[in-house]
């Protein structure tokens, strides 16, 4: 069974902080690394992808892959109340991504 | 910047019936998916559909479920007989390829059984 890890939350940090969101991977032969925010009620929003080891930053995100410990993580630096969400991690497995239950942020004033 | 679209946002239907989720995907994309999150739980995989073909399915997407691109637009889900557990919301989603390519999600279709 393929799965994919993420510590559920709620993790909080104040306005300006980094937030640091961690996910974990079973299949030690995944390609694609995706990260998605999710607003309550509202469906999955593509904010980052990362198909080669170490960091690929875009704005204020930076997605971290590490294949050998199967880990990848996504980093939002200046964090804003509006970056309050729920962020789920999925890996490509062969057509169909597998998505963990998500980490929910909580950006506090 | 083109979008996933989806039809109806909010469905409901009674056990037993059948009911047609619609979705257009974005007009290059070649790839298309179904995916469920049923309240409170993970999104889940139903089905991937590549050149008028299912090209990968899930337990879930057993007898009763069933997909066509009835034209050059729409993507469509039927689910012939409805049961309680099959209350979740219910998303589209697009990619140019399969391999790397990153899949876009349409806004859902609120299904609720009762």
């Amino acid at each position: 069974q393929k799965e994919v890890e993420q510590n559920s939350g709620p993790l909080s940090v104040p306005e300006g902080a980094i937030a640091s969101l961690n996910c974990t991977y079973s299949d030690r032969g995944s390609q694609s690394f995706f990260w998605y925010r999710q607003y309550s009620g509202k469906s999955p929003e593509l904010i980052m992808f990362i198909y080669s080891n170490g960091d690929k930053e875009d704005g204020r995100f930076t997605a971290q892959l590490n294949k050998a410990s199967q880990y990848v993580s996504l980093l939002i630096r200046d964090s804003q109340p509006s970056d309050s969400a729920t962020y789920l991690c999925a890996v490509r497995n062969t057509d169909k991504l597998i998505f963990g239950t998500g980490t929910r942020l909580q950006v506090f004033p | 910047e083109p979008e996933v679209t989806q039809t109806p946002s909010h469905q409901v239907t009674q056990m037993g019936q059948e009911v047609i989720l619609r979705c257009v995907p974005i007009s290059n994309h070649l790839y298309f998916y179904w995916y469920r999150q049923i309240l409170g739980q993970k999104v889940e995989f139903l089905v991937s559909f590549y050149n008028n073909e299912i090209s990968e399915k899930s337990e879930i997407f057993d007898d009763q479920f069933s997909v066509e691109r009835p034209d050059g637009s729409n993507f469509t889900l039927k689910i012939r007989s409805t049961k309680l557990e099959d209350s979740a919301m219910y998303f589209c989603a697009s990619s140019v390829g399969t391999g790397v390519g990153e899949q876009y999600f349409g806004p859902g279709t609120r299904l609720t059984v009762t």
